[in-house]
């Protein structure tokens, strides 16, 4: 059975602050590691992720993924208040382009 | 260009009660797929479909069935609802190009279930 799994599963921090949010996974015949941000709606995409040792950045957030030992990390640098929200990650796997998330990381920004 | 779009956006249904819900994507995706998401929860796969007339069963198909008679429509069915079924439910359709992926969701359907 394919697992996702994420940690902290919370987190409060003050703004300025640095945060590391983890994604780790077992899943069959991988394809990509997809993260997104879910405020109080629909998941928003943030990154897309196949190969390992590149780093994709947009803005204040990056994110690199390790395919030998199955993992993701997503950094938000400089926090502010709207980063506030509720961080997916998800693998796509399978002939069939399966997406599997998981449980997610709740962010809170403290001013 | 109207993306995913979901009816209805709020339902109450009585328990053993049956419903459709109802997917819609303009962008002309292959794949498809409904979730669900419960309080402190991510999203849990139900069912998804690889294009008109295939489906595959996710994590939590139980309880739920789908069609994808058409490519643009995906719709998730409940014969007999019961209160575990009450839930935030999201469709997506998957952007898939040259080994990249996007997912876009529609807004959600939250349905209550008494």
């Amino acid at each position: 059975e394919d697992k996702v799994v994420q940690s902290p599963l919370s987190l409060v921090v003050h703004e300025g602050d640095t945060v590391t949010l983890n994604c780790s996974y077992e899943v069959t015949n991988f394809r990509s590691l997809l993260w997104y941000k879910q405020e109080k709606k629909a998941p928003t995409f943030l990154f897309m992720l196949t190969s390992s040792g590149i780093e994709k950045k947009s803005g204040r957030l990056s994110s690199i993924l390790d395919k030998k030992e199955l993992f993701s990390i997503l950094n938000i640098t400089a926090t502010q208040t709207g980063d506030s929200a509720i961080y997916l990650c998800a693998v796509l796997s399978g002939g069939y382009q399966k997406v599997t998330f998981g449980t997610g990381t709740k962010l809170q920004v403290i001013p | 260009n109207a993306g995913v779009t979901q009816t209805p956006k709020f339902r109450v249904l009585k328990t053993g009660q049956s419903m459709t819900l109802l997917c819609a994507q303009d962008m002309n995706h292959e794949y498809m797929y409904w979730y669900r998401q419960d309080p402190g929860m991510g999203l849990r796969l139900i069912h998804y479909s690889v294009g008109e007339g295939t489906t595959a069963k996710g994590e939590v198909p139980d309880g739920y069935n789908v069609s994808r008679l058409k490519k643009q429509n995906f719709l998730l069915g409940l014969e007999s609802a019961a209160p575990s079924q009450t839930s935030v439910y999201f469709c997506a359709s998957l952007k898939s190009a040259s080994g990249s992926y996007e997912q876009y969701f529609g807004p959600g359907t939250r349905l209550t279930v008494t």
